[in-house]
């Protein structure tokens, strides 16, 4: 079974510049995050979705991030425009759904980005 | 809100030691998961092993196991037998069904030495 897929591994972009993030979650899996990973820090989640919904958005930046996750499968988080603060790791997660026997999370490897 | 804490930012083992890294949290929910997750350079978080809350028996997973304090709230990792291959991020999480987030630890790094 194929695990979570994410392009690019790697971003290096101006400031100001728009960048977008792609994400393709295990197949079956309904539930799929979006994650913020500052250096040495935990992730921190940024939207959660529930097959094509937006079910948990309040910590995604609204002014400058959108994600969206066309059909439920693929999900893409962009951000417009960039900033210096926004370097960080972005990870992309899924599970089988949020109930007590479904919530394990599998994340993909992630998106290093660099804003210059 | 839930909290996690790791208080070794930092630890080392030698090769076929043992090793225990700790994680506290803070919740007044009465039904939770706790998870850890191993995170190496390659960055993929990779989950070690997970505990329900309303199991009293630690969870054990090959070389890995837990002590599940739920008074304390406490729930360490320890890694029997240490690999150079264990030599990573471990970062301590925690779950519910309220918010279906998981909240992270701010992680402790392990090396393990020959």
């Amino acid at each position: 079974e194929a695990g979570v897929v994410q392009s690019p591994r790697y971003k290096i972009i101006e400031k100001k510049q728009p960048v977008a993030f792609w994400c393709n979650p295990i197949s079956g899996h309904n539930t799929l995050y979006w994650y913020l990973q500052n250096l040495g820090q935990g992730p921190e989640l940024l939207i959660r979705y529930e097959n094509e919904e937006a079910v948990d958005d309040s910590q995604l930046p609204k002014d400058r991030f959108s994600a969206e996750r066309l059909k439920g499968v693929d999900s893409t988080l962009k951000i417009q425009p960039a900033e210096l603060g926004d370097s960080a790791v972005y990870l992309c997660a899924s599970s089988r759904g949020t109930g007590w026997s479904k919530n394990i999370q599998y994340f993909g490897a992630g998106t290093r980005l660099s804003v210059l | 809100a839930q909290t996690v804490t790791q208080s070794q930012p930092e630890m080392s083992v030698q090769e076929a030691e043992t090793v225990t890294l700790s994680c506290t949290y803070d919740t007044s929910e009465s039904n939770y998961y706790l998870f850890w997750y191993k995170q190496p350079p390659s960055r993929q978080m990779i989950l070690v092993i997970r505990q329900e809350a309303y199991k009293q028996q630690n969870a054990t997973e090959n070389r890995f196991s837990v002590n599940f304090q739920k008074a304390a709230k406490s729930f360490s990792l320890k890694i029997s037998d240490s690999q150079l291959g264990d030599t990573a991020m471990y970062f301590c999480a925690f779950y519910t069904g309220t918010a279906s987030k998981l909240t992270f630890g701010t992680g402790t790094r392990l090396q393990v030495t020959l």
